[in-house]
């Protein structure tokens, strides 16, 4: 079955640097990759995702890239800002989504 | 976008009762729903695939007779944990897929004495 991992499982910066988080997937056949975002108690939120015949997509200042062929997937976070503070969680898609094990944003005023 | 509701949002039960979780998708249908469970700091991990009409599919290590999963409508799919311990304890948290995207229940915290 489909083995997501990511990286780093915790990331700490200075408000307005950048963060980036990596995931790895292992199913070829995954087509479909989603960010979350997840706040203490609550449901994860969608952030941004792409899909296998896109090779980045990016949404003010949230992007994300995918390499088919490494079967690596990142996102990218410009300008972070203490309110990005939270838990990511990357997965990849077939016909059931499994989840990156997370890392933990810390945005520093 | 389309809403799936879970209920009860918190649950506190005693050790050897059994444990109800329901999850409805609002405005839209869906004939599969996703159950997942996660632990304190820990990712999102997938219990079971809820198939409307038919059985659900378990993820290896879920004990289908413990985590009961009844899928009885294409807006209703319940999550029953029977006979809890406290190492059930966690955040049970269902999801459906509509048009593309998959949009997640509120989750349920479940805490067993």
């Amino acid at each position: 079955g489909e083995n997501v991992e990511q990286h780093p499982s915790t990331l700490s910066v200075q408000e307005g640097d950048s963060a980036v988080i990596k995931c790895t997937y292992s199913d070829s056949a995954s087509n479909y990759f989603p960010w979350y975002k997840q706040e203490l108690g609550k449901r994860p939120q969608l952030i941004i995702d792409i899909r296998s015949n896109v090779g980045e997509k990016k949404d003010q200042r949230i992007a994300v890239t995918l390499n088919k062929t490494a079967k690596h997937f990142s996102l990218h976070i410009t300008e972070t800002q203490p309110e990005d503070s939270a838990v990511y969680f990357c997965a990849a898609n077939t016909d059931k989504l499994i989840f990156g094990t997370g890392t933990r944003l810390q945005v520093f005023p | 976008g389309a809403v799936v509701s879970q209920h009860p949002s918190r649950v506190i039960c005693k050790s050897g009762t059994s444990v109800k979780i329901e999850c409805r998708s609002l405005d839209f249908q869906a004939t599969t729903m996703f159950w997942y469970r996660q632990f304190p700091k820990q990712s999102l991990m997938l219990m079971a695939t809820s198939n409307e009409g038919s059985k659900a599919t378990y993820e290896q290590g879920v004990e289908k007779d413990k985590f009961l999963i009844n899928h009885a409508s294409l807006t209703l799919s319940t999550l029953t944990v029977t006979s809890a311990h406290p190492e059930d304890s966690s955040f049970y948290i269902c999801s459906a897929r509509d048009l593309g995207e998959l949009f997640f229940g509120e989750g349920s915290r479940l805490t067993v004495l």
